[in-house]
């Protein structure tokens, strides 16, 4: 079975810093991982994903995340981060070796950026 | 991407009730997910909702408490029945609008239910 832990329930960062969103996995086969942002009220929002190749990839709003085999991690970063920033975000992993191909989800992790 | 609709918004339920949750899809799309998202929580799958068939239920959901239409490739709906204070979540429809296993899921903007 896949599963994904996001360890922090909350981060909190002053605008301005950088910002790390932490996410670990476990899949068999090698994985698929994205990142998505939830806004009060709203569903969530693709930011990234990471299929193969290079190991940093950039998505919306200025996010990046770098993929880490040995570690079995996926952590979002931003170099500056906002106000508007502050939001939930979700980790997910997929493979090929799931059936039915579902998205597995983490518990989520606030992001409160202060000014 | 696309854009999906999803109605109500929002909804006060008494118990007992049923409500039943649309999503529509602005194009047709091959893949279309139901998920609850429980107060403070994750998200977890509910079931994969498939055109012209049954839907396909996670485990720890059965078509009697939700069940799920999918007429076409653009719509669905997904009805919450006999509904107690624990149905109390947002439900989210997803689509995936490129093949792959690769492809990102795209959300709507939820139904935040509230049973009393």
């Amino acid at each position: 079975a896949q599963s994904v832990a996001q360890p922090e329930d909350q981060v909190n960062v002053a605008e301005g810093n950088p910002l790390t969103v932490k996410c670990t996995y476990s899949v068999s086969g090698n994985p698929y991982l994205f990142w998505y942002v939830q806004y009060p009220n709203r569903g969530l929002q693709f930011l990234l994903k990471y299929i193969t190749g290079d190991n940093l990839v950039k998505g919306s709003y200025g996010f990046e995340a770098e993929f880490n085999k040995s570690q079995t991690s996926f952590h979002l970063k931003k170099p500056s981060a906002l106000v508007s920033d502050s939001a939930l975000y979700f980790c997910a992993v997929s493979s090929l070796n799931n059936a039915g191909n579902m998205l597995t989800f983490g518990g989520g992790t606030r992001l409160m950026v202060k000014p | 991407s696309a854009v999906i609709s999803q109605k109500p918004s929002r909804d006060i339920c008494q118990r007992g009730t049923s409500l039943t949750i649309q999503c529509q899809v602005d194009s047709q799309v091959t893949m279309m997910f139901w998920y609850r998202q429980q107060p403070g929580q994750s998200l977890t799958l509910i079931a994969t909702a498939n055109q012209g068939s049954e839907a396909t239920y996670e485990s720890g959901f059965v078509i009697d408490k939700f069940p799920i239409s999918r007429p076409n490739l653009t719509f669905s709906t997904l009805t919450v029945s006999n509904m107690s204070p624990e149905d109390s979540s947002i439900y989210l429809c997803s689509v995936r609008i490129a093949q792959g296993y690769n492809s990102p899921l795209h959300f709507g903007n939820g139904t935040r239910l509230t049973v009393t």
